[in-house]
């Protein structure tokens, strides 16, 4: 059973500080990394699709970059705000319609 | 705005009630799926379907069974509710193919079994 592992499962942070966590799958079956924002209640939305090593994507002040050799992705959020506060959710896309595996999430707080 | 809709934000049943969860996306997507979340488990994937009338379990399918009549509806049924299935139920949908199955979600049903 393909296992995806976020850490740290919850942060809290001020806001203006920076920020980031990490999510591990196995190497050996990766097609496609995405992370989800998850605002409560809300629509978990989709931030960022990944599938080359190196891979390195932007949206505003959040980015995430790719390893695919050593099985991690680092989600980086700069100056946090407190709308920034959600669960971020990783999921890996093993190639196949309904092989989508996602991590328990990170549950971040931002207090202003 | 709203791409993917589901019947009921809020359910309170009783045990050995059955429960219809519905959801309807107006994207034209072929796969839909269903996934319940609770608390320190993160996202498990129930069913999905990726065409008419085609079902395939995930990982935790016991205790739920799917129906998919038409492209845009897919439901999940849950025969006899019992406690263990409290829960907040997912829909998700997406395309086949490019866009490596990113999933458009609902906004949630959180069912109460009593």
């Amino acid at each position: 059973i393909l296992n995806v592992e976020q850490s740290p499962q919850s942060l809290h942070v001020q806001e203006g500080d920076s920020t980031n966590f990490t999510c591990s799958f196995p190497s050996s079956n990766f097609y496609a990394l995405h992370w989800y924002r998850w605002e409560t209640a809300k629509s978990p939305e989709a931030l960022f699709v990944m599938t080359l090593n190196g891979d390195e994507k932007k949206k505003g002040r959040i980015s995430a970059t790719l390893n695919t050799k050593e099985g991690y992705s680092y989600l980086y959020i700069k100056g946090s705000q407190p709308e920034d506060s959600a669960t971020y959710l990783c999921a890996l896309y093993g190639g196949s319609q309904g092989n989508l595996i996602f991590g328990k999430g990170t549950k971040l707080s931002v207090k202003p | 705005d709203v791409k993917v809709t589901q019947s009921s934000r809020y359910l309170v049943k009783r045990t050995g009630e059955k429960v219809f969860l519905e959801c309807v996306q107006d994207m034209d997507h072929e796969n839909m799926f269903w996934y319940r979340q609770d608390p320190g488990l993160g996202l498990r994937l129930i069913y999905f379907s990726y065409d008419v009338k085609m079902k395939e379990k995930g990982d935790i399918p016991e205790g739920y069974s799917v129906s998919r009549e038409k492209k845009e509806r897919f439901s999940l049924i849950l025969e006899s509710a019992s406690t263990n299935q409290t829960s907040m139920y997912l829909c998700a949908s997406s395309f086949t193919g490019a866009g490596a199955n990113v999933l458009t979600f609902g906004a949630g049903s959180r069912l109460t079994v009593l």
